[in-house]
C-alpha cells in the first residue's frame, strides 16, 4: 500500500523560496504520478502541478508557472515542491497525492507553510 | 480556463438525502470524481470516473454526471458525513477542482 509521508511546517520570509518533501513508500515509484495541492486557510483546493518520475519533466498550473518546480529523487522515492518568490497569500496547507483513473486516490498529511515578515 | 461551479453550502436532516452538484460546460463528457474532506484531515476520495466508489466508501455515497451537471448524492445522511465535498475533473493535462461544497447535517 502506497504511503506518503510529508516534511515538517515552514515559516518563511515575503520573497524567500521554501522546499517541501513528500516521501514515499510502497507502490512503484518511477511510473507513479504524484500531484501537489494546496489549500489557503479557510479555502478549497487548488491543484499545482504533477510530475511522473520517470518522465522527469512536470506541469504545471498556468498561474503558478516561473515560481513552481516539482522534482522526483528516484534514490530517496521523494518527491520535492518548490515554491519561490513567497506571499502572504501562498500561506496553505500544501498536500501531495498521487492520481490513479484520473483520480486523487492518496494524499500526504499536509505541510503548512506560513509566510509572514 | 475551465471552471467547476459548487453550491456553497447544503444542509440536510439526519436520515435524509442530501444532493451536492457540480456544473461545468459539458462534464458529461470529463471524468469527474468526488472528495470529503473534515477539519484539520486530508481529502478522501469517494467517488472515482463518475460513479465508481473506491472499496472502504459506503455504499450510501453515490454519483452521477449528466449534461452540464455531476451530482454526489448521499442516502440516509449521518451525523459523521458532515464535512466539504469537492468535485475534480481534468482539462487537457490541468486539473480543476470546484469551490467545494460545506454540508451540514442538521
Amino acid at each position: 500500500q502506497v504511503q506518503l509521508v510529508q516534511s515538517g511546517a515552514e515559516v518563511k520570509k515575503p520573497g524567500s523560496s521554501v522546499k517541501v518533501s513528500c516521501k514515499t513508500s510502497g507502490g512503484t515509484f518511477s511510473s507513479s504520478p504524484f500531484n501537489w495541492v494546496r489549500q489557503a486557510p479557510g479555502q478549497g483546493l487548488e491543484w499545482m502541478g504533477r510530475i511522473i518520475p520517470v518522465f522527469r519533466s512536470a506541469n504545471y498550473a498556468q498561474r503558478f508557472q516561473g515560481r513552481v518546480t516539482i522534482i522526483a529523487d528516484e534514490s530517496t522515492r521523494t518527491v520535492y515542491l518548490e515554491l519561490s518568490s513567497l506571499r502572504s497569500e501562498d500561506t496553505a496547507m500544501y498536500f501531495c497525492a498521487t492520481d490513479r483513473a484520473f483520480a486523487f486516490d492518496i494524499w500526504g498529511q499536509g505541510t503548512m507553510v506560513t509566510v509572514s515578515s | 480556463s475551465y471552471e467547476l461551479t459548487q453550491p456553497p453550502s447544503v444542509s440536510v436532516s439526519p436520515g435524509q438525502t442530501a444532493s451536492i452538484t457540480c456544473s461545468g460546460d459539458k462534464l458529461e463528457n470529463k471524468y469527474v470524481c468526488w472528495y470529503q474532506q473534515k477539519p484539520g484531515q486530508s481529502p478522501v476520495l469517494l467517488i472515482y470516473q463518475d460513479t465508481m466508489r473506491p472499496s472502504g466508501i459506503p455504499e450510501r455515497f453515490s454519483g452521477s454526471n449528466s449534461g452540464n451537471t455531476a451530482t454526489l448524492t448521499i442516502s440516509g445522511t449521518q451525523a459523521m458525513d458532515e464535512a466539504d465535498y469537492y468535485c475534480q475533473t481534468w482539462d487537457n493535462t490541468y486539473v480543476v477542482f470546484g469551490g467545494g461544497t460545506k454540508l451540514t447535517v442538521l
